[in-house]
């Protein structure tokens, strides 16, 4: 079974600060998403990775896909309080028949 | 126009009882999916239809039955509610088995007293 494990848990901030959510498993991906969830919502997707060593920015966020293609990380600078929010990292089981969840990182900013 | 529809957002019933859960799509996609969302926000695939056929069923409890009567609709039926199906319940769809991204609904709050 396919797993991705995410650290940390939980995240409280205050604003202006940086922080970075890891996304790891033993298996290899051809690609990995990270969506973001607020309340009462469903995931909305906010980057896929595809390349071994990507590096992809959207504005304040950075995500990587590590060399192996087996961990990415989210890097958010200078956080805000529009920032909180659910982060979960997902990928395609090997199968391809659906998309697995990793248990997410609760991120709270406070201003 | 909301891409990925749920209809109820809010169902809260007795054990035993039957609900049912509604899912739409109109952005043309093939295949659509039930994920439940427990209390500590995990998201776990329940089924995966693709043109109206199943093609996922993870060890759900067949109380759990579900149907898409086209490639637009998927809905899910629970029978016999136990404590335990209390959760979120999201519908998603996407263009097709590993392509892209998933879209999701607004989720389906389910709490059985």
């Amino acid at each position: 079974t396919q797993l991705l494990e995410q650290s940390p848990q939980f995240l409280s901030i205050q604003e202006g600060e940086n922080l970075t959510v890891y996304c790891n498993s033993s298996s290899v991906f051809s690609s990995l998403q990270w969506y973001r969830q607020e309340p009462g919502e469903g995931p909305v997707l906010l980057v896929t990775v595809v390349t071994g060593g990507e590096v992809k920015k959207l504005k304040r966020l950075t995500f990587q896909f590590g060399d192996a293609r087996k961990d990415s990380s989210l890097h958010i600078t200078a956080a805000q309080p529009g920032d909180t929010g659910l982060y979960l990292c997902a990928a395609w089981q090997q199968a391809g028949t659906a998309l697995i969840f990793g248990k997410g990182t609760t991120l709270s900013v406070s201003s | 126009d909301t891409a990925v529809s749920q209809t109820p957002k809010y169902l809260v019933t007795q054990m035993g009882n039957d609900k049912s859960i509604k899912c739409e799509q109109n952005l043309g996609h093939d295949t659509m999916y039930w994920y439940k969302q427990d209390s500590k926000k995990f998201l776990k695939i329940m089924f995966s239809y693709n043109n109206k056929e199943l093609i996922i069923n993870e060890t759900v409890p067949n109380r759990f039955s579900p149907k898409s009567p086209d490639k637009a609709h998927l809905n899910l039926h629970i029978n016999s509610l136990e404590l335990g199906d209390s959760a979120v319940y999201f519908c998603a769809s996407t263009r097709g088995p590993e392509v892209g991204e998933l879209f999701f609904g607004e989720g389906s709050r389910l709490t059985v007293l």
